[in-house]
């Protein structure tokens, strides 16, 4: 079974700076995706950013940048010029190509928060 | 486009009743996912209906059960409501099932049980 790590429950961030989050994933699966989804207080789950393991040009998506690095199994978020509405929880997920439909795999969340 | 609506949003229960959770998904879409949300277990997938049939199942005892309808409309069965079902049920829809098609979350429904 594929299960996904995020070792840091809380992290903090000054308005404008970057930082950058951390996830790692275990799978003896060559298929699959992953994916940043930000759970605000409203906790509508919302997708940030997604990535095919078969891609090897990390996504990007505006502010938002992954570092994905299949072999070391890691998968981390950096966000930049950080804003005050990117305070929220994020969740790492993976989902297999292969066997499970569209069933997400989470990770435990990191709750981030922007100081102004 | 409308988004995902779970009604009702917030629902208390007494332990030993039985609690049914509905999800409407996009306009189109023919997948739904449950998840179960805790703070102490995370986040856990519940199950997929996909042309309402269970495409896929997560680790949770016979109690919990689904279905879909023909319009794609899913429910969520939960019996014999025991103290530790108290979470947030979120559901997701997607065109289809599995591949590269994004998931999209409705707001969740808090239920609560005493």
């Amino acid at each position: 079974a594929q299960t996904v790590t995020q070792s840091q429950p809380e992290m903090s961030v000054q308005e404008a700076e970057t930082v950058t989050l951390s996830c790692t994933y275990d799978t003896s699966e060559s298929d699959y995706y992953l994916f940043w989804y930000k759970q605000p207080p409203s906790r509508q789950m919302i997708l940030v950013i997604r990535q095919e393991a078969y891609k090897q040009q990390n996504a990007t998506e505006n502010r938002f940048s992954v570092n994905f690095q299949k072999a070391a199994k890691s998968f981390s978020l950096k966000i930049s010029d950080s804003q005050l509405g990117d305070a929220a929880m994020y969740f790492c997920a993976y989902r297999s190509e292969e066997t499970s439909g569209s069933r997400l795999t989470f990770g435990e969340g990191t709750q981030l928060t922007v100081n102004p | 486009k409308a988004g995902v609506t779970q009604t009702p949003r917030y629902l208390i229960k007494t332990r030993g009743q039985q609690v049914t959770l509905s999800c409407s998904p996009i306009s189109g879409h023919r997948s739904v996912s449950w998840y179960q949300q805790t703070p102490g277990q995370g986040l856990q997938f519940l199950f997929e209906y996909f042309s309402e049939t269970q495409r896929n199942k997560g680790n949770f005892p016979g109690r919990f059960s689904g279905r879909q309808f023909s319009n794609s409309r899913s429910e969520m069965n939960v019996s014999t409501l025991e103290l530790g079902d108290s979470a947030l049920y979120l559901c997701a829809s997607s065109l289809i099932t599995g591949y590269a098609y994004e998931q999209y979350f409705g707001p969740g429904t808090r239920l609560t049980v005493t």
